[in-house]
């Protein structure tokens, strides 16, 4: 089992619509989550993180932790086609002081 | 507030030759974190260093090495390069601690001919 686990996508979804990434962990015991955003040939850019079960809102971002399901979630509302990239998610385990990064999901949102 | 620099952006090396990356981290970030990025395969993560002590290592040969100077600026470097190790190499870095969100430079792209 991975630690991080992600759908690679392509997740296609209408602009104006909600885009919803999903993404899952195997450390019971991880305290924080992050998700960052990729662009093609870009670095990765950190647009979220969350410490506490439930939602967190941040403009079109929301995120969401489930500690008990072991899932965080990342929500865009209003897609546009600047949300076009890929979505890392990534979580700092208890047993590790490292990050450790999911291999991420596609999105594109089409007009 | 500077954010993390790396150098140089692009570079093209031969096979069988040696290359070394340099990173400077954020001002007061301690960590920096090394990552290997090609197509289909994600971030892989290479190894961490804190305080110039290397304190997590990912699966990666012994080609590849690092060191963190007492500035905490990093350098990375591969030796005997192979054409496998074209990639992006990522650097990141972050406070020490469990709840702390890591942040990247630009990256080195490396085209191994």
């Amino acid at each position: 089992q991975k630690e991080v686990e992600q759908n690679s996508g392509p997740l296609s979804v209408p602009e104006g619509a909600i885009a919803s990434l999903n993404c899952t962990y195997s450390d019971r015991g991880s305290q924080s989550f992050f998700w960052y955003r990729q662009y093609s040939g870009k670095s990765p850019e950190l647009i979220m993180f969350i410490y506490s079960n439930g939602d967190k809102e941040d403009g079109r971002f929301t995120a969401q932790l489930n500690k008990a399901s072991q899932y965080v979630s990342l929500l865009i509302r209003d897609s546009q086609p600047s949300d076009s990239a890929t979505y890392l998610c990534a979580v700092i385990p208890s047993s590790a002081s490292k990050i450790i990064f999911g291999s991420g999901t596609r999105l594109s949102i089409r007009p | 507030k500077a954010g993390v620099t790396q150098t140089p952006r692009y570079l093209i090396k031969t096979r069988g030759q040696q290359v070394t990356l340099s990173c400077s981290p954020i001002s007061g970030h301690r960590s920096v974190s090394w990552y290997q990025q090609t197509p289909g395969q994600g971030l892989q993560f290479l190894f961490e260093y804190f305080s110039e002590t290397q304190r997590n290592k990912g699966n990666f040969p012994g080609r590849f090495s690092g060191r963190q100077f007492s500035n905490s600026r990093s350098e990375m470097n591969v030796s005997t390069l192979e054409l496998g190790d074209s990639a992006l190499y990522l650097c990141a870095s972050s406070h020490q601690g469990q709840n702390t969100e890591a942040f990247f430079g630009q990256g080195t792209r490396l085209t191994v001919v």
